[in-house]
């Protein structure tokens, strides 16, 4: 089986209401074909859906506590994803991952099969 | 949001031996294409989540046949037919039919 290579970037330590800018580079497949999804995972907890951006960057869709404080957008010409975090607060905590979506032309997904390793987002004072 | 309900929280299994975890969703994951949205993930210690079935019942590449998956509707079922010291983890479902949501996880450990 081949391993596709997914990096996250961009993560660290941000004081409550700081800004972060998330980056997942995916260099080993055609970037431009595939939904992508950011899913996060507090310490000691389960998975967390965040976000999703269609292949052709039309749609996207967010968790509730999401909605208005991040922005996830991509870069095919650099075969990048971002997710832009603003208003950062305590309970954004967590490994973020990236992950490539296998979807329907309605944008659901029926396979989410490529994760990145993560990046570790801590929101502290 | 669908809501999605994981059991048990925790699996303790011998080695050999049959497991099984349960998923339900607050609604049918059924697509207007005929299949169900519904995928199983494993995440080993310290590693990212894992696709081991997706579209209910699909094995992924590389997916050992013991890992089988089956239900529709609103009720899923994870089976491992022997549980080996390598499938210690923990077992999420996913559905992806409305935006995604995980299951709370199952933690899969040996006796």
């Amino acid at each position: 089986q081949v391993q596709l290579v997914i990096q996250e970037s961009g993560g660290g330590v941000v004081q409550p209401g700081r800004s972060l800018r998330l980056s997942c580079a995916a260099p080993g497949f055609t970037f431009s074909s595939y939904g992508l999804h950011w899913v996060r995972q507090a310490p000691g907890k389960g998975l967390e859906w965040v976000s999703f951006i269609s292949y052709d960057g039309i749609d996207k869709y967010y968790v509730a506590s999401a909605k208005g404080r991040f922005t996830i957008s991509r870069d095919d010409s650099k075969n990048t994803l971002y997710l832009q975090m603003n208003s950062l607060r305590p309970e954004d905590t967590a490994v973020y991952y990236c992950a490539r979506g296998i979807c329907s032309s309605d944008n659901s997904c029926y396979k989410i099969d490529y994760w990145g390793q993560g990046t570790l987002v801590s929101v502290s004072s | 949001d669908i809501v999605m309900t994981q059991s048990p929280l925790s699996l303790p299994v011998a080695p050999g031996e049959p497991a099984s975890i349960s998923c339900r969703s607050s609604q049918s994951l059924l697509h207007s294409d005929g299949h169900s949205y519904l995928d199983w993930f494993v995440q080993k210690p310290g590693q990212s989540p894992q696709l081991l079935i997706y579209l209910g019942s699909n094995r992924a590449s590389g997916v050992p046949d013991r890992f089988s998956g089956s239900g529709s509707g609103t009720d899923f079922t994870l089976e491992i037919s022997r549980v080996e010291a390598e499938d210690v983890g923990v077992y999420y479902c996913m559905q992806g039919l409305q935006t995604v949501t995980f299951g709370g996880g199952t933690k899969v450990e040996i006796k």
